[in-house]
C-alpha cells in the first residue's frame, strides 16, 4: 500500500507557541489530503481537506486561523496550530488521497500543550 | 441519526475465533466501502476495500457488501492477538471528491 509519513511523531510545546505538523506521501502523488483529530477512545474528527494550490476546505466548527493548512505540493501538506493552547492538546493524523480514492493514513502526531 | 453507524463493541474472543464486524449506513450514494485496523495511537491502516456489492476476500479476511441492505461486514477467521485493534469502517460517495464517512469503530480484543 502506499505510505504517508508524519512529522514529528510527538510534540510537547508551551502554551501560546505555535506547532507545524508535516504531512508527506512518499511513494504517490495526493492532490488531496485530509487533516483529522482523534480524542482517547474515541473516532476520527474530520478537520478540514487540504487541496494541493488552493485554500483548504474546513469542517464545520474549526477555526481556520487557529489550524492553518497549507499543501504547497503533491506530496506535502502542513497542519500548524497557532497559538496553542491544553486544550489543542489532542493526536493528529493525516491522510492522502491516492488516484483510486483510497485514503492512506499517516501514523499521527501527538500533541501536548502545557 | 448517523450516515454510518457501527456495531460499537467492545469485543473480547478467544484466539482462534471468527470474528464478526459490522456497519450500517443510510447514504444510498456510497460506492466505495472500506475498512481500517487502528492500533493503539498509531494512525489507521487501511485493511480492504471494495467498491461494490459482493464479498471480497484477503488471507484470513472477507470483506462483505450488501448495498441493498445498506449493510457491510468484516470477518476474521482464526483470529490472531495481533488482530487485537480498533477496526474502522468507512465509506465514499463517487462525488464527494474521496471524503470518507467513518464508523466510530469496534474494538476488538483475542485473547490467547
Amino acid at each position: 500500500g502506499a505510505v504517508v509519513s508524519q512529522h514529528p511523531s510527538w510534540v510537547i510545546c508551551k502554551s501560546g507557541t505555535s506547532v507545524k505538523i508535516e504531512c508527506r506521501s512518499l511513494d504517490f502523488q495526493a492532490t488531496t489530503m485530509f487533516w483529522y483529530r482523534q480524542f482517547p477512545k474515541q473516532s476520527l474528527m474530520l478537520m478540514a481537506t487540504s487541496n494541493e494550490g488552493s485554500k483548504a476546505t474546513y469542517e464545520q466548527g474549526v477555526e481556520k486561523d487557529k489550524f492553518l493548512i497549507n499543501h504547497a505540493s503533491l506530496t506535502l501538506s502542513t497542519l500548524t496550530v497557532t497559538s496553542a493552547h491544553p486544550e489543542d492538546s489532542s493526536f493528529y493524523i493525516c491522510s492522502a488521497l491516492d488516484t483510486d480514492s483510497l485514503q492512506f493514513f499517516g501514523p499521527g502526531t501527538r500533541l501536548t500543550v502545557l | 441519526q448517523k450516515e454510518v453507524e457501527q456495531d460499537p463493541g467492545p469485543l473480547s474472543v478467544p484466539e482462534g475465533a471468527i470474528v464478526s464486524l459490522n456497519c450500517t449506513y443510510s447514504n444510498s450514494a456510497f460506492q466505495y466501502f472500506m475498512w481500517y485496523r487502528q492500533y493503539s495511537r498509531k494512525g489507521p491502516e487501511l485493511l480492504m476495500y471494495t467498491y461494490s456489492s459482493g464479498n471480497k476476500e484477503d488471507g484470513r479476511f472477507t470483506a462483505q457488501v450488501d448495498k441493498s441492505s445498506k449493510y457491510i461486514s468484516l470477518f476474521i477467521r482464526d483470529s490472531q492477538p495481533s488482530d487485537s485493534a480498533t477496526y474502522l469502517c468507512a465509506m465514499s460517495a463517487i462525488t464527494n471528491a474521496g471524503k470518507s464517512t467513518f464508523g466510530d469503530g469496534t474494538t476488538l480484543t483475542v485473547k490467547p
